[in-house]
């Protein structure tokens, strides 16, 4: 099966630009996550649609972050205004409903860089 | 809020060395624990999960982890390295009450095995 694609892999950017950010799960995955890593920090939650709802969106750092699911298919994570601080590597991943410990599936993520 | 430490962020070995990599978290009760690898180029994919049971648990790749509960600790080990084992080796867990695949992970320990 095709495993959870992220586009682009790198994006570079400048202070007060806008990018967005793609995830494509696997398919049937109704669970959706973006987590983000800064440079030399841990990978972070950011937040989880299942569908096309959001069901967490608690570590999302504030609203110049904004995530989409329309269809509950991709998803898209849109940075306006980019700041420096955003810089670092957005990792999305997909998992099925049912047991709670159904396996996370990590695309390749998306490095940010804000200049 | 839970935490999870990793203490070596660099590790460099020569092959045939033997492996180990620590990883603490903060809180006591039912935990469930996770190493996830990712590789040079690749994505972040699980290596070995706690749930319940033994203590030791087997891997894949050669991989084995031990939770002591009584040191908050679960270490990453494997015997004898090699070279492809170049990585960066996460440890996480859940976020408490949010099921499993709500993760907070430690820092991260880059691992250079030298030919």
């Amino acid at each position: 099966e095709a495993g959870v694609t992220q586009f682009p892999s790198h994006s570079v950017i400048e202070k007060g630009q806008t990018v967005t950010l793609r995830c494509d799960p696997i398919s049937g995955h109704d669970n959706l996550y973006w987590y983000r890593r800064v440079m030399g920090k841990e990978i972070k939650f950011l937040l989880h649609f299942v569908k096309e709802s959001k069901q967490d969106e608690s570590g999302m750092p504030n609203n110049r972050f904004l995530a989409e699911r329309t269809g509950g298919t991709y998803s898209t994570l849109k940075v306006q205004p980019a700041e420096l601080e955003d810089s670092g590597v957005y990792f999305c991943a997909s998992s099925q409903m049912g047991p709670a410990n159904s396996p996370l599936h990590f695309g390749n993520g998306t490095r940010l860089t804000v200049t | 809020a839970q935490s999870v430490s990793q203490h070596n962020h660099h590790v460099i070995l020569s092959e045939a060395a033997s492996l180990e990599l620590g990883c603490n978290y903060s809180y006591g009760g039912t935990v469930n624990l996770f190493w996830y690898v990712q590789y040079p180029g690749q994505h972040l994919q699980l290596l070995l999960k706690y749930f319940s049971g033994d203590p030791l648990v087997k891997g894949i790749k050669g991989f084995e982890a031990e939770f002591i509960k009584s040191k908050f600790s679960f270490n990453l080990r494997k015997p004898s390295v090699q070279w492809s084992d170049t990585a960066e080796y996460f440890c996480a867990v859940p976020q408490r009450n949010t099921g499993f695949q709500k993760l907070v992970f430690g820092t991260g320990t880059r691992l250079l095995v030298s030919p």
